[in-house]
């Protein structure tokens, strides 16, 4: 248990309507990563940050948005959902002593 | 052409067999390679990681990496039903900024 937790676990939404998923973390870590999942594509990156404020995009990022104002929070925003987006979202971290990256439960989203 | 292969499966073996998953790359500057476990509507969960070519092993679980043919394999051996789940390769060339590339996953079903 890496102390990663996500809300809302489950949310259905409308297409257009703003969505925001939270990741809190409880052990300070300095990476974290938004990721998506689905059937045959595996986890494709759609975000990631390096430090409070510090973001980057990932391998999928249009349509969606994060910030880090804090060291323990990292929130992924879709500013207008589209049923493209309906997906089961991962956050992670990664954990220095082990170098590899440890994951939340995940949320899952359905956008109608 | 993905950047990283693995077959999707499902893979289903009787309870007892030695379990064999695969994941075939195309960059060889990749130097870092991990094996994760995801249960139905769970997280994935690291197993094995090692750094460059040769054997990794803990418990029943063998990680093995040849990077003259761009392949990784685990091993499970004495396969039990808890084993059923999906395995993850993910890759990486270097830790910078620790971000991985991943397979879609390998189903694999252990049968009692």
């Amino acid at each position: 248990d890496a102390g990663i937790t996500q809300s809302p676990r489950h949310k259905v939404t409308e297409t257009g309507t703003p969505v925001t998923l939270r990741c809190h973390q409880t052990e300070n870590h300095r990476y974290m990563y938004w990721y998506r999942q689905d059937p045959g594509h595996g986890l494709r990156l759609i975000h990631y940050s390096y430090g409070v404020k510090d973001t980057d995009k990932g391998e999928v990022s249009d349509g969606y948005s994060v910030s880090r104002s804090k060291t323990e929070d990292f929130l992924l925003t879709l500013e207008s959902a589209t049923s493209s987006q309906t997906s089961v979202y991962f956050c992670a971290i990664h954990r220095q002593v082990t170098d590899t990256q440890y994951f939340g439960p995940g949320t899952r989203l359905t956008v109608l | 052409q993905k950047e990283v292969e693995q077959d999707p499966g499902p893979l289903s073996v009787p309870e007892g067999a030695i379990v064999s998953l695969n994941c075939t790359y195309s960059n060889s500057a990749f130097q870092y390679f991990m094996w994760y476990r995801q249960y139905s509507r769970k997280g994935p969960e690291l197993l094995m990681y090692t750094y460059s070519s040769g054997n990794k092993e803990d418990g029943r679980f063998t990680a093995q990496v040849d990077k003259s043919s761009k392949y990784i394999s685990l091993f499970i051996r004495d396969s039990q039903p808890s084993d059923s789940a999906t395995y993850l390769c993910a890759m990486s060339e270097t830790l910078s900024n620790y971000q991985l590339i991943w397979g879609a996953g390998t189903k694999l079903i252990i049968k009692p």
